[in-house]
């Protein structure tokens, strides 16, 4: 079976921090995305990534870094965490080529106090 | 930029009922069309998808969905939804020319009995 995963389920971090957000997908998927999900908004994409060391922006990426060393794993940084950056974070993963569906992992709902 | 609308954002319906979940995209030569579905406390979970060939499209648990490509539309279908349908329900766009994948705000399905 496919499968995503994202390293922690919640996380509770403060003002300023610097935060990681890692992702492992297990099917040698080229492409991997962020996205962050709010009530009303829907899933918005902050980063995808469709190769090693390649990204490419979202729609909302201020405040967001993303790290793709290797193909498999796909890191989310927040720089300096702020309250308005807490929210739910979605992992997902896709085959190349023709756009194919994304496999998602669980969500990390992170908590900036 | 690619966007896609989810009309409503909400649906209360009774058990049993048929039910319509409205989605439109923006226009574009070779568009790619998803339905997902977020049970509480899960990541998303692929419905169906269209990529081409016969516009209506079935997927799991019963639901289906009709690509019209005049409309710009991708509206998602069950003729008797069932208490566990309850759930959000999530359109999804990409499109030939790139790798990333769009949603919609969602649409919040509670079923009645």
């Amino acid at each position: 079976d496919v499968k995503v995963t994202q390293s922690s389920r919640y996380l509770v971090k403060r003002t300023g921090e610097k935060v990681f957000l890692e992702c492992v997908q297990d099917m040698d998927h080229e492409n991997m995305f962020w996205y962050r999900q709010d009530p009303g908004l829907g899933l918005r994409l902050i980063y995808f990534s469709y190769d090693v060391k390649m990204k490419e922006k979202g729609d909302i990426p201020e405040g967001y870094s993303v790290s793709r060393e290797k193909k498999e794993r796909f890191s989310l940084i927040l720089e300096s965490a702020s309250t308005n950056q807490t929210s739910m974070y979605l992992c997902a993963s896709s085959w190349g080529g023709t756009p194919t569906e994304a496999f998602f992992g669980q969500g990390t709902r992170l908590t900036v106090v | 930029a690619q966007s896609v609308t989810q009309l409503d954002s909400q649906v209360p319906v009774f058990e049993e009922a048929p039910v319509e979940l409205r989605c439109n995209y923006s226009s574009s030569v070779s568009v790619y069309l998803f339905w997902y579905v977020q049970y509480p406390n899960q990541g998303l979970q692929l419905l169906l998808k269209y990529l081409s060939g016969s516009t209506l499209v079935k997927g799991i648990n019963g639901f289906e969905a009709e690509f019209n490509k005049s409309q710009t539309s991708f509206h998602l279908r069950k003729p008797s939804v069932h208490i566990s349908d309850t759930a959000e329900y999530f359109c999804a766009v990409s499109y030939f020319d790139n790798n990333d994948m769009r949603f919609g705000a969602g649409t919040r399905l509670t079923v009645k009995p």
